[in-house]
């Protein structure tokens, strides 16, 4: 899988906005973007995927550039609940072999100031 | 609905020992199934995997082994526990087609000493 790069930590204000950036600059046509975060002491949790259009959930939006070399998580008004470390992962649906193997990075870590 | 089950939360264990650590996931049939380590302010690693009962993948050499006896149990173990083996192990579960998302227990923080 295609490899991707996010800034090593975040921070931002409870109730504003949160824009989490991932680039992955070598992703190739059959790749899915997918988020996960997680909670302090827990495991990841699914966030949100896509491939070209951007798509939104009751979780966050995710926007994806045009070239795809680069997509953005949106948080629309964050609270305390949502620090955490957030990972942008690429998943090439050509490969398929049974099972679904995710490369977790190093992620961002978000804070979120009160 | 589906629920991921770990246990136990937490482990103590002395060097040389054995480990068992069990999952199991209610509420779905024939799921993928994953065993993750994270070390202490790293990644998660992906450690094995299985598509079914007795199927099981091995991403990187270790330590340890996996077995699926059951449809929807899925057990980690080591004979000799190392100090290399400390960390946050989490076990996962996916349907098996391309985009579903994988869904994580709460893991089990292995202490070695």
């Amino acid at each position: 899988d295609a490899k991707t790069t996010q800034p090593n930590s975040m921070e931002s204000n409870e109730e504003e906005p949160v824009h989490l950036p991932c680039n992955h600059s070598t992703i190739s046509g059959t790749d899915y973007i997918h988020w996960y975060r997680q909670l302090p002491s827990q495991g990841p949790e699914y966030v949100i995927h896509g491939l070209t259009s951007n798509v939104n959930n009751r979780m966050a939006s995710l926007a994806i550039a045009e070239d795809r070399k680069s997509s953005t998580l949106i948080l629309h008004r964050a609270t305390l609940r949502d620090a955490a470390v957030y990972y942008c992962i690429l998943r090439d649906v050509s490969v398929w072999q049974g099972a679904q193997k995710l490369v977790f990075g190093q992620g961002t870590r978000l804070t979120i100031n009160p | 609905s589906q629920t991921i089950h770990q246990w136990p939360a937490t482990l103590v264990q002395p060097v040389g020992s054995p480990l068992s650590l069990e999952c199991t996931v209610e509420g779905t049939s024939n799921p993928n199934l994953y065993w993750y380590r994270q070390a202490a302010g790293r990644g998660l690693q992906l450690l094995f995997y299985s598509v079914g009962i007795g199927q099981i993948s091995s991403e990187v050499p270790q330590n340890l082994s996996a077995s699926r006896p059951q449809d929807r149990q899925f057990i980690l173990s080591s004979k000799k526990l190392l100090l290399s083996d400390s960390g946050f192990y989490l076990c996962a579960w996916s349907v098996g087609s391309q985009n579903q998302p994988q869904h994580f227990g709460d893991g089990t923080r292995l202490s070695i000493l």
